[in-house]
């Protein structure tokens, strides 16, 4: 039973417009969010987190929002560049673990 | 400061072998947690070692195995290995084994023939 789950495999964004990364969890006992960024033949890179007493949480270009009632978080990217095509994980933590859960991912491409 | 490496980067072994692969956190960083990435099951956890002691493990065979050393750099072994053990194999490390952000090593890819 996929805990984290990212409902687009893909999603393709023109350069400059907004890019919106979607991430849905099950488990309630989750406090902790983060977001990595994955290109081929190298490790995620982190990018964002947010902890479950915040509802927004913002880094230059990128901002995490998190609806604990929705048990939904999303990944907004404004403006998006080309350099941020890549494949963008949501993780979380929490239920009395450390460990991360991951989703499977959602491929983001910015056409320039 | 230098980031988490892994080693080696890329690996080919045939079914029934096993396979040791190595992890270097980042200075100062205890914890060292596993993954295995494959593109049907995303990225999923093996285990966590911090101060040399498995503190958390996933749910995996006991052919996979690990270690931890007091400079903390971890190993981790597949034993018997199957085809389905295809896969790149991530390792994350962070200060403690608390709540911080785990970062990221390359990983190793390993193709089982």
């Amino acid at each position: 039973d996929q805990q984290v789950k990212q409902n687009s495999p893909s999603l393709s964004v023109q350069e400059g417009r907004i890019s919106i990364l979607n991430c849905d969890y099950t488990n309630s006992m989750f406090d902790y969010f983060l977001w990595y960024k994955k290109y081929p033949a190298e490790g995620p890179t982190f990018l964002i987190s947010i902890s479950s007493i915040k509802d927004k949480n913002e880094d230059g270009r990128f901002t995490v929002f998190l609806n604990k009632s929705a048990k939904h978080l999303s990944l907004h990217i404004v403006p998006s560049q080309p350099g941020d095509s890549a494949v963008y994980f949501c993780a979380a933590s929490g239920a009395g673990s450390y460990q991360l859960t991951f989703g499977k991912g959602t491929k983001l491409s910015v056409i320039p | 400061k230098a980031g988490v490496t892994q080693t080696p980067r890329y690996l080919i072994k045939t079914r029934g072998q096993q396979v040791t692969l190595s992890c270097s956190p980042i200075s100062g960083h205890r914890s060292v947690s596993w993954y295995q990435q494959t593109p049907g099951q995303g990225l999923q956890f093996l285990f966590e070692y911090f101060s040399e002691t498995q503190r958390n493990k996933g749910n995996f065979p006991g052919r996979f195995s690990g270690r931890q050393f007091s400079n903390s750099r971890s190993e981790m072994n597949v034993s018997t290995l199957e085809l389905g053990d295809s896969a790149l194999y991530l390792c994350a490390s962070r200060l403690t084994s608390s709540q911080e952000t785990q970062y990221f090593g390359p990983g190793t890819r390993l193709l089982v023939l």
